[in-house]
């Protein structure tokens, strides 16, 4: 099993400034994944963040906007610019291992 | 139409009440996960099914493969288990595994 750990677990910030995000995994991982979840909503697959290669992002989504970094096999960082209301959101890392995925507990961001 | 269409959308029971949730999927998938979150947000992998059946405590998940259906059971239901359950699919997109989710089951149990 995987262990995921998320920073912060939430944050209130201003519109027009960043916040990066920083997920932790305690197992050296190729694969992860950051998701958007809106309230009320399910989970959107923002990016995929493969360790060595840029990130590939899924439709509605754009590097300028959310970039990604993924220096070693164990951290990711996401980032959220330029902050809107409409970015107020869980921003949850999922990992595939062991055959399974494991999710990291989310941020919970609120931007005012 | 979602790929992922999970029904229903809320349930309220009662303790000790059987419960049933289903999902249906449209696309070609090489497993399908069983996700539990609670109002925290967390998520927990309660089941990972590509054939059969799965049984954990009081937890049972089931797949029918050639009708794209899964069901997650709950026997003996408690105020516990309330949570959203969500079902995930795993797809294979050009060389990697992807999850699609369903847009999950908000459960009530009542004492």
């Amino acid at each position: 099993s995987a262990v995921i750990s998320q920073k912060p677990s939430r944050d209130i910030c201003q519109r027009g400034t960043s916040l990066t995000i920083q997920c932790q995994v305690d197992s050296q991982v190729t694969m992860m994944f950051w998701y958007r979840q809106q309230p009320g909503q399910s989970l959107t697959l923002i990016a995929t963040a493969n360790q060595g290669s840029e990130a590939t992002y899924e439709s509605g989504f754009v590097i300028d906007k959310f970039p990604i970094s993924r220096p070693n096999l164990t951290f990711s960082t996401l980032t959220v610019s330029n902050m809107s209301p409409e970015d107020s959101s869980i921003y949850l890392c999922s990992v595939p291992y062991g055959g399974k995925f494991h999710f990291g507990p989310g941020t919970r961001l609120t931007v005012t | 139409k979602n790929e992922v269409e999970q029904s229903p959308q809320n349930l309220t029971a009662q303790e000790g009440e059987f419960i049933t949730i289903n999902c249906s999927y449209s696309v070609g998938i090489s497993a399908l996960h069983w996700l539990q979150q609670h109002p925290g947000g967390g998520i927990v992998s309660l089941f990972m099914l590509s054939s059969g059946k799965k049984k954990h405590g009081r937890l049972i998940a089931t797949i029918n493969i050639q009708e794209k259906h899964s069901s997650l059971h709950i026997t003996a239901s408690h105020p516990r288990d309330s949570a959203v359950y969500i079902c995930a699919v795993i797809r294979s997109q050009g060389g990697s595994e992807k999850l699609v989710f369903g847009k999950g089951t908000k459960l009530t149990v009542n004492p």
